[in-house]
């Protein structure tokens, strides 16, 4: 779904790095989260956000921090990055009829 | 908060047999049950939903069938084919108090077999 997009598609880092990961969305939603993908794991949720002034921390936010720059513009950080912060990042927006994710961001953190 | 569960974690199935993924959930409050299907290295993609005041919906070779006594939810894939082949997720979320806010299953690995 191109109306949902993140940057970088893919990323190595170094412990201890600070990162940031970007989304952007042409859909017009109000609600918009950040998850992160590892294997066995599913989606777990880090941050939602349903308005540019509503910022809500999710079941695995510690270690993360977002910012809602415009209604269009979510973005992920990693203050300090981790290995274990290694996984797949999805970005996703929403509406009354569902949930539409971006491409994803690979981060991998040595 | 909501816990879902989803089994099993890998299927594997013959071209043309059917497929059954079952997910249970916690909170009695979610009222809103979507499916979504994952490519290798693709985007999760929702491919069905369902929501409280229905027991059963189709589309197609998918079908989602809901038991909110038992709190268990069901995606039937009729008829498989190699192209089904992917991991499938369940959700669940109060949607009238949360929104969209989704709470996922750790997923399927489903393989079709030609």
């Amino acid at each position: 779904d191109a109306d949902v997009t993140q940057t970088p598609r893919n990323r190595i880092t170094k412990t201890g790095k600070r990162i940031m990961l970007e989304c952007s969305q042409t859909k017009g939603h109000d609600r918009m989260y950040w998850y992160r993908q590892d294997p066995g794991l599913g989606l777990r949720l880090i941050y939602y956000s349903f308005d540019v002034k509503d910022i809500n921390k999710g079941e695995i936010s510690d270690g993360y921090s977002v910012s809602r720059q415009a209604q269009a513009k979510f973005s992920l950080s990693l203050e300090s990055a981790i290995p274990n912060q290694t996984a797949l990042y999805f970005c996703a927006t929403s509406d009354l009829q569902g949930q539409y994710f971006g491409p994803g961001t690979r981060l991998t953190v040595t | 908060g909501e816990n879902v569960e989803q089994h099993p974690s890998t299927l594997s199935v013959q071209e043309g047999d059917s497929a059954v993924i079952k997910c249970t959930y916690s909170d009695s409050a979610s009222n809103y049950f979507p499916w979504y299907k994952q490519e290798l290295g693709k985007r999760p993609q929702l491919i069905i939903d369902i929501r409280s005041n229905v027991g059963e919906k189709k589309d197609q070779r998918i079908a989602v069938t809901l038991n909110k006594t038992a709190k268990h939810f069901s995606l039937h894939i009729t008829e498989t084919q190699p192209e089904d082949s992917a991991v499938y997720f369940c959700a669940a979320s109060n949607a009238l108090e949360y929104g969209n806010k989704l709470v996922f299953g750790a997923g399927t690995i489903l393989r079709v077999k030609s």
